[in-house]
C-alpha cells in the first residue's frame, strides 16, 4: 500500500505557482520522498527527489518539512503542458531494499488558461 | 522520449489467448520493471528483472511470466487472458539493482482483451 496522501485534484492558473502537498506521517529515517507525473496515459516521468533537504531541478522544488512527515512538490510557473497525475512516492534507496515504486492515487492537476 | 521503448503499442486479443509485451531498457540500464495500469487498481508494480535474474515481485498473477534477456530486454507473457486483464502494461528501467535515482518509463502498450 501507498504510505502518502494526496489530495485528488487541484486546480492551478496557468503562469502561477503550483503547490502539490503530499503526506506522509509514517516515514522512516532511510525513505526517500519522489515524485512522477503521468501525462493522460503516457508513461510516468520522474520530476525530483529528496531525503531532507529541499531540492530543485529544471523542472520543480520539493520542500520537505522539518520532521520529515510531509512535502509540498512546487512548480514556480505552471502550464498547460503541466495537466497531469501527480505521484508522491516514499521509498527506500540502497542495497536490501526492493526498487520498485509503489504508486497511489496521486492528484489530478488541472492548469487552467 | 524516455529511451525506454515498447512494444507493440496497442495490441487487440481474444479471451484465452497469450500474447508477448517486449520492452528495450535504456542503453546502460540493468533493472526492468514492468507495471500494469488497469482503471479502477491504479498503478501496480508486476515484477523486476536485473541483469537477467529476478529481483522483485509484486501482486502478477501465475497466467503471467517474464524474463530478461543477455541483451537485457524483457518481455512479459500473458496468457489465459481474461477481460479484466485488459490494461496499460508500463515498462521502466533504471541503472542499477536499487535505483538510486529515477527510473525512465516506456510509453506503454495498450492491451485489450475482447
Amino acid at each position: 500500500d501507498a504510505k502518502t496522501t494526496q489530495p485528488p485534484s487541484m486546480d492551478c492558473a496557468e503562469g502561477r505557482a503550483a503547490n502539490l502537498p503530499c503526506n506522509h506521517s509514517t516515514i522512516s529515517g532511510n525513505e526517500y520522498v519522489y515524485w512522477y507525473r503521468q501525462i493522460h496515459s503516457q508513461g510516468p516521468q520522474y520530476i525530483i527527489h529528496g531525503l531532507k533537504n529541499n531540492e530543485t531541478n529544471e523542472m520543480a522544488s520539493l520542500i520537505i518539512t522539518e520532521d520529515r512527515k510531509s512535502s509540498t512538490l512546487i512548480l514556480p510557473h505552471a502550464t498547460l503542458r503541466d495537466t497531469a497525475v501527480y505521484y508522491c512516492i516514499v521509498r527506500v534507496n540502497g542495497e536490501g531494499s526492493q526498487g520498485n515504486l509503489i504508486f497511489g492515487k496521486g492528484t489530478k492537476l488541472s492548469v487552467k488558461p | 522520449d524516455s529511451g525506454v521503448t515498447q512494444t507493440p503499442k496497442h495490441l487487440i486479443t481474444a479471451t484465452g489467448q497469450r500474447v508477448t509485451l517486449r520492452c528495450s531498457p535504456r542503453s546502460g540500464d540493468l533493472s526492468v520493471y514492468w507495471y500494469q495500469q488497469s482503471l479502477d487498481q491504479g498503478l501496480q508494480f508486476l515484477i523486476q528483472y536485473y541483469n537477467g535474474e529476478e529481483r522483485a515481485k509484486g501482486n502478477i498473477l501465475e497466467r503471467f511470466s517474464a524474463q530478461q534477456f543477455p541483451d537485457l530486454h524483457s518481455e512479459l507473457n500473458l496468457s489465459s487472458l481474461e477481460l479484466g486483464d485488459s490494461a496499460l502494461y508500463f515498462c521502466a528501467s533504471s541503472r542499477y539493482r536499487v535505483p538510486n535515482t529515477e527510473a525512465f518509463f516506456g510509453q506503454g502498450t495498450r492491451l485489450t482483451v475482447v
